[in-house]
């Protein structure tokens, strides 16, 4: 079982809320990642991280926002939620190197009525 | 850049039938590959990946697959599907310099008793 962690699993919310999702991994993992997944679709990159202060955008524009302020940690905000977000959240770590996996958490499933 | 395609969205076959997963990829320069299984409402974990130490890769759950470079395929194979191999699978490529992962659309295995 790898040792990553997603909080809530499931979040049923009214649009214009704020809400964040928690990824944590007790592995000391310097990269860390998020994904957009919507049901039988690929996932989309959204936001990355390479360490502690280091965050990117991936390659899927997202209005989300995200922080690294502890290796472990790397939890991701939606600053007014809205029904368009309604998607499932995955975040994931991996060690530096070639030919290095990534270790996922079970996901975060959003619905915004 | 780097790029996946699954040849297939959905795949069924009988118990104890063998099983041919399709992913071909898109590389400038020597890829590493991965296979993800995702069963319904977890996360994703890691079948195998291609180190290029071997093009023959063994991984979990009697899954293996080939990499082929003159044909820049990875397809995943299992000489006896189970029930419990239904799923989604995912082909995946890193992206050159930034080890970002890049996924395919997805292949949906069907096992039918």
């Amino acid at each position: 079982e790898a040792d990553i962690y997603q909080t809530p699993r499931y979040l049923v919310i009214g649009t214009g809320k704020k809400i964040t999702l928690e990824c944590s991994q007790t592995m000391g993992h310097d990269k860390m990642y998020w994904y957009q997944q919507d049901p039988g679709m690929e996932l989309h990159l959204i936001h990355y991280s390479y360490g502690v202060n280091s965050t990117e955008k991936g390659d899927l524009s997202s209005e989300s926002t995200v922080s690294r302020i502890r290796t472990e940690h790397f939890p991701l905000t939606l600053e007014s939620a809205r029904p368009s977000h309604t998607s499932q959240y995955l975040c994931a770590s991996s060690e530096w190197g070639e030919n290095t996996e990534a270790f996922f958490g079970q996901g975060t499933r959003l619905t915004v009525v | 850049a780097q790029s996946v395609t699954q040849l297939d969205s959905h795949v069924s076959v009988s118990e104890g039938t063998p099983v041919l997963l399709r992913c071909n990829y898109s590389s400038s320069y020597s890829p590493s590959l991965f296979w993800y299984v995702q069963h319904p409402n977890k996360g994703l974990q890691l079948l195998l990946k291609y180190t290029s130490a071997a093009t023959l890769v063994k991984g979990i759950n009697g899954f293996e697959a080939e990499f082929k470079k003159s044909e820049t395929s990875f397809h995943l194979t299992k000489p006896s599907a189970h029930m419990s191999d239904a799923a989604e699978y995912f082909c995946v490529v890193t992206e050159q310099n930034t080890d970002k992962l890049i996924f395919g659309t997805g292949t949906r295995l069907q096992v039918f008793p």
